[in-house]
């Protein structure tokens, strides 16, 4: 089956330093994917989207990057502040144009 | 600019009791609409999408349904409400099939 996969669950970081979540996809080769926030009791809000022909992608302090060798796709967050806690989803387009998420990774930043 | 609204925001019910949660989508027109569960410890799982007044299509069989009675609304309805029907109700809107989406804000159902 074609799988998006968040591996980790959880991350914890320190204050300043760079978080680096990841993204896998299997027996899939998607067009493009997707990086989502999420806040507890609160909808994913979208941050960044890169298509599989561009290999990088900044936002201010986010960099996502995509690698279709290793079907991976990598999200990080530079100089984290413990506001960036959240968990992040990850995801792919579906065949009708709705999205399959990851289950997402829960990042921690502490002071 | 764009807005997307649900309600109610938290909804207790009772096991076998019907439900209706709204989703209306404002500043945008002909958007394609999604309702999502997202259960505890769990992903998020799509339930219904449209792309169009009267056209709902479903990703998975349960005992809810979904109609689209206007361009901008989007309504999630049950007729007997089961206890695993508990969850977030996220409700989302894109411009198109390739574009980002747009979450509201959730309604959180219990069942009882």
């Amino acid at each position: 089956s074609q799988k998006i996969e968040q591996n980790s669950e959880a991350l914890n970081i320190q204050e300043g330093k760079t978080a680096t979540l990841t993204c896998n996809y299997t027996n899939y080769s998607p067009a493009y994917l997707q990086w989502y926030r999420q806040d507890p009791g609160r909808g994913p809000v979208f941050l960044l989207l890169i298509r599989e022909n561009e290999k990088e992608k900044r936002k201010e302090r986010l960099k996502v990057t995509f690698d279709t060798t290793l079907k991976q796709s990598l999200f990080h967050i530079t100089a984290s502040q413990p506001a960036d806690s959240a968990t992040y989803l990850c995801a792919r387009g579906g065949s009708q144009g709705n999205l399959i998420f990851g289950k997402g990774t829960k990042l921690s930043v502490k002071p | 600019s764009q807005t997307i609204h649900q309600w109610p925001a938290t909804l207790v019910q009772p096991v076998g009791s019907p439900l209706s949660l709204e989703c209306t989508v404002e500043g945008t027109s002909n958007p394609n609409l999604y309702w999502y569960r997202q259960a505890a410890g769990r992903g998020l799982q799509l339930l219904f999408y449209s792309v169009g007044i009267g056209q709902i299509s479903s990703e998975v069989p349960q005992n809810l349904s979904a109609s689209r009675p206007q361009d901008r609304q989007f309504i999630l309805s049950s007729k007997k409400l089961l206890l695993s029907d508990s969850g977030f109700y996220l409700c989302a809107w894109s411009q198109s099939r390739v574009y980002e989406q747009y979450f509201g804000p959730g309604t959180r159902l219990t069942v009882t």
